[in-house]
């Protein structure tokens, strides 16, 4: 089955500018992640979706950040406007339910660099 | 809150040889916990978790961890190390039984294989 895919790969951009990721989780997979890892550090969980509504967004800097899965498959993931510190890896999730014996499955990730 | 701790940031060893990585938890109710590995430019893998099920946890790749509630420890452990085996790895907690893949995670170990 074809895994969690994430686009761009790599992204360039400069600080105040604006950046979208995009995240396309497996097939029949209600819930989905957004995780940012900056270098050196474990992954920091930015929102949870079930379906289409958010389930946490708790860590989600929500002054510059903003994520939305509007028909509860696709989801993408924006940065207005981008700081330094905001270079990382987006991890995009996703797994069948939210129960803790249901596995989420990772994809490769968007390495954006803000300079 | 909950929270993991991963003693090392790096550790080597020689092929062959056991593999020990070491987690500890901080939680206020049962943990859930988990392990991942991340190869370079990759997502991440899940290892192996416990549910509260057997406190012995047997994964992929031959890996196994231990939960011990008296040392609020869940240390990764593989009898001989392979080449293959070098990456980085992740002990993560979750929220709660309900909280499926909103994970909590360690700072991460760099394991690296000597030939």
């Amino acid at each position: 089955e074809a895994g969690v895919a994430q686009s761009p790969r790599y992204k360039i951009i400069e600080k105040r500018q604006s950046v979208a990721f995009w995240c396309n989780p497996i097939s029949g997979h209600a819930t989905l992640y957004w995780y940012q890892q900056i270098l050196g550090q474990g992954p920091k969980l930015l929102i949870q979706f079930q379906n289409n509504g958010v389930v946490d967004d708790s860590q989600l800097p929500k002054d510059r950040f903003s994520a939305e899965r509007l028909k509860g498959v696709d989801s993408t993931l924006k940065i207005q406007p981008a700081k330094l510190e905001d270079s990382a890896v987006y991890l995009c999730a996703s797994s069948l339910g939210s129960g803790v014996n249901t596995e989420a499955f990772f994809g490769q990730g968007t390495r954006l660099t803000v300079v | 809150a909950q929270s993991v701790t991963q003693l090392g940031s790096h550790v080597s060893v020689s092929e062959g040889a056991l593999v020990l990585l070491r987690c500890n938890y901080s939680s206020s109710v049962p943990p859930y916990l988990f392990w991942y590995v991340q190869y370079p430019n990759q997502g991440l893998q899940l290892l192996l978790k416990y549910t509260s099920a057997a406190t012995l946890v047997k994964g992929i790749n031959g890996f196994e961890a231990e939960f011990k509630k008296s040392e609020t420890s869940f240390h990764l452990t593989k009898p001989s190390a392979h080449m293959s085996d070098a990456a980085e790895y992740f002990c993560a907690v979750s929220r709660g039984e309900t909280s499926g893949s909103r994970l909590t995670f360690g700072e991460g170990t760099q394991l690296t294989v000597n030939p």
